[in-house]
């Protein structure tokens, strides 16, 4: 089965709003956590990551929270702009001697209308 | 600047031909990957290389091979290619102690 989970494959939201991205995964031993954006035609790029020993990052805009008992985690977009229109793809991995073996999820397309 | 590279962007073969899929890095980062992204599937892995010559299956290896004879190369191999390979595969690289990849722009692979 998909260990890690995108259940929205689709997300519309007002410029301005705030975007939630949701993410869900099955391995218990998952300490690393990031989501990365992807525009048509281009490579996924990191946006921001979280290790396991926090439940919530913020870098501007975007904020991580992290919900280990549910094994859950989120990614929040405030004050979304036009040009955060892209698949956003969450990934999960256990950290193994300084590489950690991903797993992606199904992606979600955000698109914030103007 | 710091950069993975693949070759050639698009790429039309017959089933049953061989594909090679070139990756390359500038950053010496000794892990790299090969995943392949399709629609509703997100990105999956298909090889792991820790450095030359320590390769490793990721989650779906069947009918794939990878060489790394060059920390700055990592090549994926289909040999007798598939329809069911129809895909966009992405090369990245990962540095030492750290879990950010790096990816490639990806190479749109079309098995007639």
């Amino acid at each position: 089965g998909q260990q890690v989970k995108q259940s929205s494959p689709s997300l519309t939201v007002q410029e301005g709003g705030i975007s939630i991205l949701n993410c869900d995964y099955e391995n218990d031993m998952f300490d690393y956590f990031a989501w990365y954006k992807k525009y048509p035609d281009n490579s996924p790029t990191l946006l921001i990551s979280v290790r396991s020993n926090v439940d919530k990052r913020e870098d501007g805009r975007l904020t991580v929270f992290l919900n280990k008992s549910g094994k859950h985690f989120s990614l929040h977009i405030t004050a979304s702009q036009p040009e955060d229109t892209a698949v956003y793809l969450c990934a999960a991995g256990e950290n193994q001697g300084g590489s950690a073996k991903l797993i992606f999820g199904e992606g979600t397309k955000l698109t914030v209308s103007s | 600047d710091m950069k993975v590279t693949q070759m050639p962007r698009y790429l039309i073969k017959r089933m049953g031909e061989n594909v090679l899929l070139e990756c390359g890095q500038d950053m010496s980062h000794e892990t790299m990957y090969w995943y392949r992204q399709d629609p509703g599937l997100g990105l999956q892995l298909i090889y792991i290389s820790y450095d030359v010559d320590s390769n490793s299956e990721g989650d779906i290896p069947k009918g794939y091979r990878v060489s790394r004879k060059k920390r700055e190369h990592f090549s994926l191999i289909l040999d007798s290619a598939k329809t069911n390979q129809t895909s966009v595969y992405f090369c990245a690289s990962s540095p030492p102690d750290a879990e950010t990849l790096y990816f490639g722009s990806g190479t749109r692979l079309t098995v007639l």
